[in-house]
């Protein structure tokens, strides 16, 4: 079954420490992006890449990093930098080429942090 | 500054009567658009998309109708049913400045009444 998994669906981490959220797809996407979600607000994108060891900041990234050393996997760390980390995480993939290539969705991980 | 506006949080419908969301959006560069839905604690599923080049799509129950020289969209679900309850969100990019970037909404949440 092709899909995207995001591991764990919840997760709690104390003040300070850093944490990573797992992304992975098996749709043979070129593209992965992040986005952060919170209540009331539309999905902010943090970063996304193109290609294997490529990656762009988006509009929120300062207080994250990621990694794209295999096709299909894209891991977001939150780091200790982060003012406010505590959201709904979605990570996304899609073709690259192609005119109609939809970002197809995660199911999500929900960070606290207490 | 939101490039992309859904001006009505929620929105509630009768089972069997059309659902009508609307999205505005002020960068003349954005191309092509995306209706998303999303359930609470999940990833968005996409539903339906236009081409600047078109101003009608239609898919079963969901027609997207986007108007260039209003810079608005909408979505209409005709007829709805209660399964249809959910977030929705609109995104756009602008893939003629070669940008697959999708800028969202902050979305719409709709409650189909039995």
């Amino acid at each position: 079954d092709g899909g995207i998994t995001q591991s764990p669906k919840y997760l709690f981490r104390k003040e300070g420490q850093n944490v990573t959220l797992s992304c992975e797809q098996n749709l043979n996407h070129d593209a992965m992006y992040w986005y952060r979600q919170d209540p009331g607000q539309g999905l902010r994108l943090i970063y996304y890449s193109q290609i294997v060891n490529d990656f762009q900041k988006g509009d929120i990234a300062e207080g994250y990093s990621v990694s794209r050393e295999k096709k299909e996997s894209f891991p977001l760390t939150v780091t200790s930098a982060q003012k406010n980390p505590t959201a709904f995480y979605l990570c996304a993939s899609s073709a690259f080429s192609g005119p109609y290539n939809e970002q197809f969705f995660g199911p999500g991980t929900r960070l606290t942090v207490l | 500054d939101q490039q992309v506006k859904q001006n009505s949080p929620s929105l509630s419908v009768q089972e069997g009567r059309i659902s009508i969301l609307n999205c505005d959006y002020t960068n003349s560069m954005f191309d092509y658009f995306l209706w998303y839905k999303k359930y609470p604690a999940e990833g968005p599923t996409f539903l339906i998309s236009i081409s600047s080049i078109k101003d009608k799509n239609e898919d079963g129950r969901f027609t997207v109708f986007l108007n260039k020289s209003a810079k608005h969209l909408s979505l209409h679900i005709v007829p709805s049913q209660p399964g249809d309850s959910a977030v929705y969100f609109c995104a756009a990019s602008a893939r003629g400045a070669g940008s697959y970037q999708l800028t969202f909404g902050k979305g719409t949440k709709l409650s189909v009444i039995p």
